[in-house]
């Protein structure tokens, strides 16, 4: 079954700090994801990229920045963390071709103080 | 912009009952209609999914799809209080690459 894996599980961040959020698969997809899940808000896209050294702005990019080094690699950086982007933060990856299907890791607890 | 909603936001159903969700979307070009399950602390996963109008059965789900209602929906025959869980509908807008749209979800319960 494919793989998708995230660093840390869960972290604590102060207000204004940087924080990196890891992305790994071992699918061989070309596409992958981050998402943030809310209470009442379901996922919403951050940013997605379907290449190795691209990426693209998702439906609520602000305050976020994303790294795609590898096609297995793919990092969510918020530069400046606030206490609104305390939330569950999940990557995912999908293939290209006719299966849309999208694999999730098993997500990072995020808490902003 | 595709705008996804669901209904209801929550239900509570006894073990052994059928279960309808719902889902509409904005997007009449949209292509790819998908439910995703959600335990408690888990990981979203694909159930099933659809690409034409009509209905597909897997076991006990059965998703049906009309586009020209802009409506699919998940039926769920026999619940099982293992089906508990976040029940997210996401849908493939026309010309959008790989994106999905999802929707906040239905949280089932389903009590033994």
């Amino acid at each position: 079954e494919a793989a998708v894996t995230q660093s840390p599980r869960s972290k604590v961040a102060v207000t204004g700090g940087k924080v990196t959020l890891s992305c790994h698969q071992t699918n061989n997809h070309d596409y992958m994801y981050w998402y943030r899940q809310d209470t009442g808000h379901g996922l919403r896209l951050i940013h997605y990229s379907y290449v190795a050294d691209s990426t693209e702005k998702g439906d609520i990019p602000d305050g976020y920045k994303a790294s795609r080094p590898s096609q297995e690699n793919f990092s969510l950086i918020l530069e400046l963390a606030s206490l609104s982007q305390t939330a569950v933060y999940f990557c995912a990856s999908s293939e290209q071709g006719d299966s849309y299907e999208q694999y999730f890791g098993p997500g990072t607890r995020l808490t902003v103080l | 912009q595709q705008k996804v909603q669901q209904s209801p936001e929550s239900l509570i159903v006894p073990e052994g009952a059928m279960t309808s969700l719902n889902c509409t979307f904005s997007d009449s070009a949209s292509q790819y209609f998908a439910w995703y399950r959600q335990h408690s602390g888990k990981a979203p996963k694909a159930l099933m999914s659809i690409f034409s109008n009509g209905e597909k059965e897997e076991g006990r789900f059965t998703i049906h799809l009309n586009k020209a209602s802009l409506h699919f929906s998940l039926h769920i025959r026999d619940s099982q209080p293992s089906d508990s869980a976040l029940y997210l509908c996401a849908v493939r807008s026309g010309g959008s690459n790989y994106k999905l749209t999802f929707g906040k979800g239905t949280l089932l319960t389903v009590t033994p």
